[in-house]
């Protein structure tokens, strides 16, 4: 089984609606993040969190909201969709003993219409 | 000026070939390097870390260069299965040390033909 897993793994959405994405992780590790990767843009920070308590906006977070339930779980919330976040993203999981490494999961493709 | 730069390529390659990628970064106290590897609509994973001194992982070799700001990837003996974007990644350094975060750039891709 892998070890990051991100439901849904495609989405098809209108414009409005309200969106959550949600990662899991059977690593225990505590540092949790997600991205967004445009063409051309490379891999862009929204959100991080390092542990249950903790949550901290990345580069981009405008528009989107984070949940981090338990050690294993970080969501992702767009809670109005628009076209502009048409995007793959990816949660992403690391802590102190995997260095700088971080394990990506599979990623949710999300298109907004 | 973007804090993480390549040329996005793509790079074309016979089998067999060696082929060059540099990464740029733009602040001068990030503290740590890699190459990530990245399949068409796949996740990102760690290729190698970049140590200053230079390392090697079989076919591949990273270098560090502090004092021009530039990282670089070699691919000695390209294969088929080498197709992929290759992206550099650099951890800034915070005020309390390593943040935990990465700045990722937006990738070389090559192509390795038969």
């Amino acid at each position: 089984d892998a070890d990051v897993t991100q439901t849904p793994r495609n989405r098809i959405t209108k414009t409005g609606k309200r969106i959550m994405l949600e990662c899991s992780q059977t690593k225990g590790h505590d540092r949790m993040y997600w991205y967004r990767q445009d063409p051309g843009l490379g891999l862009r920070l929204i959100y991080y969190s390092f542990d249950v308590k903790d949550i901290n906006k990345g580069e981009i977070s405008d528009g989107y909201s984070v949940s981090r339930q338990a050690q294993a779980k970080f969501s992702l919330s767009l809670e109005s969709a628009i076209p502009n976040q048409t995007a793959l993203y990816f949660c992403a999981t690391s802590d102190l003993s995997s260095g700088d490494t971080q394990y990506f999961g599979p990623g949710t493709r999300l298109t907004v219409l | 000026r973007k804090e993480v730069e390549q040329d996005p390529g793509p790079f074309n390659v016979p089998e067999g070939a060696t082929v060059a990628f540099n990464c740029t970064y733009s602040n001068s106290a990030s503290q740590s390097f890699f190459w990530y590897r990245q399949d068409c609509r796949k996740e990102p994973k760690l290729l190698m870390s970049v140590y200053s001194s230079g390392n090697e992982d079989g076919r591949f070799t990273a270098q560090l260069n502090r004092a021009s700001q530039y990282i670089s990837l070699l691919i000695r003996d390209s294969k088929l299965s080498d197709s992929a974007t290759y992206l550099c990644v650099v951890t800034p350094r915070g005020g309390s040390g390593n943040t935990g975060k990465l700045i990722f750039g937006q990738g070389t891709t090559l192509q390795v033909k038969p």
